[in-house]
């Protein structure tokens, strides 16, 4: 597709259910990023993920976040066992080459989580 | 660890005024810095990407500059218009990490 691709848009669930949200990067992009952006808050970085590099999981919140990457392209973040403070916006980005390559990041739309 | 700044937090001004958009950051080892704009219950959508070597980059109304040895970068908007109301922030690189720390960004409305 010509932008990143996210699904569902909005999700509401009950508290202590699992969630997956989805991510299409732009074609060809090695680079790709989860980020979180609660109410009123700033961009929070999740992970990371380079080529077939092991990904830098240095920003998920706690054990109940996971997120994986198949094939190089698409990402699954999933959440387990949901709680209230898991509400907010979840953005994923890509990139051609990466930050160290000078990499220019491209978001999209984002996928909006209530949980109840 | 990488912190950034933008001021203002917020700003309102009429249509067609010149603006200014601050971003310091603390680590001026960075790759590049990047302008997004984000409009409410969206993405971001990036504006201009600056590398470590560039002083400025320009886009049609948009002009950043890029100083980083003071860790410091400027967005001027020429022209406001009442479509430019949004919130724009700036990123830079995570010092030790492979990703970027945003600033809190600045919410422009522009008056018409």
């Amino acid at each position: 597709g010509a932008g990143v691709s996210q699904s569902p848009s909005n999700k509401v669930t009950e508290k202590g259910k699992d969630v997956e949200l989805r991510c299409d990067p732009i074609s060809g992009h090695t680079a790709l990023y989860w980020y979180r952006q609660s109410l009123g808050q700033g961009l929070e970085f999740l992970i990371y993920f380079q080529g077939n590099s092991a990904p830098d999981k240095s920003g998920l919140p706690s054990d109940r976040f996971s997120a994986e990457r198949t094939g190089g392209s698409v990402s699954t973040l999933t959440i387990q066992r949901t709680q209230q403070e898991d509400s907010a916006v979840y953005l994923c980005a890509s990139s051609p080459t990466g930050l160290a390559g000078g990499g220019e990041l491209f978001f999209g739309e984002g996928s909006r989580l209530t949980v109840l | 660890k990488q912190e950034v700044t933008q001021i203002p937090a917020a700003l309102s001004v009429p249509e067609g005024e010149n603006l200014v958009l601050n971003c310091s950051f603390t680590d001026s080892a960075i790759y590049n810095l990047q302008w997004f704009r984000q409009d409410p219950g969206k993405g971001l959508t990036s504006l201009l990407l600056i590398q470590s070597s560039q002083r400025e980059q320009t886009s049609g109304r948009l002009n950043a500059s890029l100083d980083k040895s003071s860790g410091r970068s400027t967005l001027y908007i020429a022209a406001s218009q009442p479509g430019d109301s949004a919130t724009y922030l700036c990123a830079v690189p995570t010092t030790g990490r492979r990703a970027l720390t945003f600033g809190s960004g600045t919410r422009l409305q522009v008056q018409p």
